[in-house]
């Protein structure tokens, strides 16, 4: 799986879109972008993958460059309940073989203030 | 719909003690992995198993083995614990081919003295 590059921490005013990155520039051509949040002393959320188009649901919007190398994860109006440490994964989509592993990181906290 | 439960929530063993992590899953998952989670760190992959039946090392596996009880249950087990294996273990399952979104339990804390 291609490793990923995400800042230590940020910051986000609550109402905010909050906007985080990830460099994932070794990437390859059919890996996916997912996309998992850990709310302090929780097990791991899902929130969102994509491969090459942007996405959007009820939770966030993920939008990859055209290259793929990077993309944002945005979450459009921030709340106090969105701190949290964010981790960016790539990975191939599994097929039934033996590619069930998810590499998280140390991920970026997003602490949103009041 | 309980999702993934684990128990215990916490746990207090003396070096060399044994004890069983217990999940379960009413999802009708058929994968089920064990991670751990040490302070400041991600979370690294103890085993996983594809299906019921079948189990496999994942990144950490030493000084832990795994019985999945039927498609239901994913037991992870210290038979010796060592003060290394103080972490916070989590549980997951997931479908077991396509995107395989993991559903993760509230996690188990684990202290070992």
């Amino acid at each position: 799986d291609a490793k990923t590059t995400q800042p230590t921490s940020m910051d986000c005013a609550e109402g905010r879109a909050a906007n985080l990155p990830c460099n994932h520039s070794t990437i390859s051509g059919n890996e996916y972008v997912y996309w998992y949040r850990q709310i302090h002393s929780q097990g791991p959320q899902y929130i969102i993958h994509g491969l090459k188009n942007n996405e959007t649901n009820e939770m966030a919007s993920l939008i990859i460059t055209e290259d793929r190398k990077s993309s944002t994860l945005i979450l459009p109006h921030a709340t106090l309940r969105d701190t949290a440490v964010y981790y960016c994964i790539v990975r191939l989509m599994n097929s039934g073989g033996s590619n069930y592993k998810l590499t998280f990181g140390k991920g970026t906290l997003l602490t949103v203030n009041p | 719909n309980a999702g993934v439960t684990q128990t215990p929530k916490f746990q207090v063993l003396k070096t060399g003690q044994s004890m069983t992590l217990q999940c379960a899953q009413d999802m009708n998952h058929n994968s089920m992995y064990w991670y751990r989670q040490d302070p400041g760190m991600g979370l690294r992959l103890i085993y996983y198993s594809a299906s019921e039946g079948t189990t496999d090392k994942g990144e950490v596996p030493n000084g832990y083995n795994v019985s999945r009880l039927n498609k239901r249950e994913f037991s992870l087990r210290l038979e010796s614990a060592a003060p290394s294996q103080t972490s916070v273990y989590f549980c997951a399952s997931s479908t077991r081919g396509g995107f395989n979104e993991q559903f993760f339990g509230p996690g188990t804390r684990l202290t070992v003295l």
